[in-house]
Order: C-alpha cells, then sequence, then structure tokens
C-alpha cells in the first residue's frame, strides 16, 4: 500500500519564479496539510484541508496558495519565490485532522 | 500561545548508551502527542502517539511518557544504535472530539549516536 507521495523531490528556482508541488495521500485519507520545514528546524505549519476546503492556513504570505481535489490529491502553489522560500516542503495525509498523520518524503526547493 | 519546547537541542551518545529526551507544551485544547524520528532531508516517521489517557507507549527500544498534568513528554531510546542518528520531533495536536486537530512541531532534538 502506497504511502504518501510527494513530487517533484527536488527543485531548484529562481527569485520571482512561482512553483507547484504535488502531494498524494494515503488512499482513504481525507485531510492533507502541508508544512515548510527550514534547515535545523521544526515544520511550520502552512494548511491544511479537509474534504476538498482549506481548514486552517499559518502564518504565511498570500504568496502560498493551495488546494484539494476531488481525489484528495493536493498542491501547494508559491507564487513569486524568494531566497526565504528554500525549505523542505512536506505534505501529511490523515483519515481526519485528529488522527495520526503520516508525512511523505518532502519536496526539497532551492531558490537561487 | 501554542508552543512546544524541545531539549536538549542536541546530544552525541556513544552506541548502545540510553538517552532521554524532553518536551513540554502548551497547547490547548490537548488531542495527542506524538513523536517522530526524521533523517535529514526526508520526512517524519511517528514512533509514537499518546492521547490524555495514556501515560506511557513502547515501540521497540522507544518508550515515551507522558504527564498532561505538567504538560510534559519524555521520550527513552535504549541501547542506541547508530541508525538512531536523526531528529526526535515532539508534535502536540490541538483539537477535541470531531475538531480537525492542528498540529504543533517541537524544533527537535538532534541525535548523534557514536560508535
Amino acid at each position: 500500500d502506497a504511502g504518501v507521495t510527494q513530487s517533484p523531490t527536488h527543485l531548484i528556482k529562481t527569485r520571482g519564479q512561482h512553483v507547484t508541488l504535488r502531494c498524494s495521500p494515503i488512499s482513504g485519507h481525507k485531510s492533507v496539510s502541508w508544512y515548510q520545514q527550514v534547515l535545523g528546524q521544526g515544520p511550520q505549519f502552512i494548511f491544511q484541508y479537509y474534504e476538498k476546503e482549506e481548514r486552517g492556513r499559518g502564518n504565511f504570505p498570500d504568496r502560498f496558495s493551495a488546494r484539494q481535489f476531488p481525489n484528495y490529491s493536493s498542491e501547494l502553489n508559491v507564487n513569486a519565490l524568494l531566497l526565504g522560500d528554500s525549505a523542505l516542503y512536506l505534505c501529511a495525509s490523515s483519515s481526519s485532522g485528529i488522527s495520526e498523520a503520516f508525512f511523505g518524503q518532502g519536496t526539497r526547493l532551492t531558490v537561487v | 500561545k501554542n508552543q512546544v519546547e524541545q531539549s536538549p537541542q542536541s546530544l552525541i551518545i556513544l552506541e548502545g548508551k540510553n538517552c532521554t529526551l524532553q518536551c513540554n507544551y502548551t497547547v490547548s485544547p490537548f488531542s495527542n502527542l506524538r513523536w517522530y524520528k526524521q533523517d535529514t532531508g526526508r520526512g517524519p516517521v511517528s514512533l509514537t502517539i499518546m492521547t490524555f489517557s495514556e501515560n506511557t507507549k513502547s515501540n521497540g527500544r522507544y518508550t515515551a511518557t507522558l504527564d498532561a498534568d505538567t504538560k510534559q513528554s519524555s521520550l527513552h531510546i535504549t541501547a542506541s544504535q547508530l541508525s538512531d542518528s536523526a531528529s526526535y520531533i515532539c508534535v502536540v495536536s490541538a483539537g477535541r472530539g470531531s475538531t480537525l486537530g492542528r498540529l504543533y512541531f517541537g524544533r527537535g532534538t538532534q541525535l548523534t549516536v557514536w560508535p
């Protein structure tokens, strides 16, 4: 049974560009959350989606947006990339928001 | 303010030794507390998850404890192995009943096991 899958695994972008990161949750899981992890720090909450609706948003600028599709997969979009956006972006899925969360391998984004 | 604090920030131990990592939290309403292991550049992997009524939970050589009164948790690693070298992250979920929980992460303890 496949776990949480994220794509791409690595990405290099230049400042000002936009990026789309993708996440496929575990089959049957309806909640997807996105996190940003800067090197040496714990993950920071960006968004939570449940049943295709946004249920939570962290303290990130409007350049960050996300959506969840009918098959519960999700995309995270970041516009006008800044050097500070360089981080590991993690996606977590759970059957509901309070149940155990399973993380994907992450997407390593480097902005140059 | 909902916060999760971990100590120590980093730890070096010799292979075969035991160690204990600490986690203090101020998250409310408390739903559950989780410990994750994260290898560098990889996603976190769940070790244990404990609800309000659970005091201790084991997963092989990992034993987690929870004191909901003092809002403290610990992760004890027994007979450490080189493969235990990783960041250990304490995560507290806020929410009650059917309320969707939000996860609050500590910064992690970076454990290095030397041969």
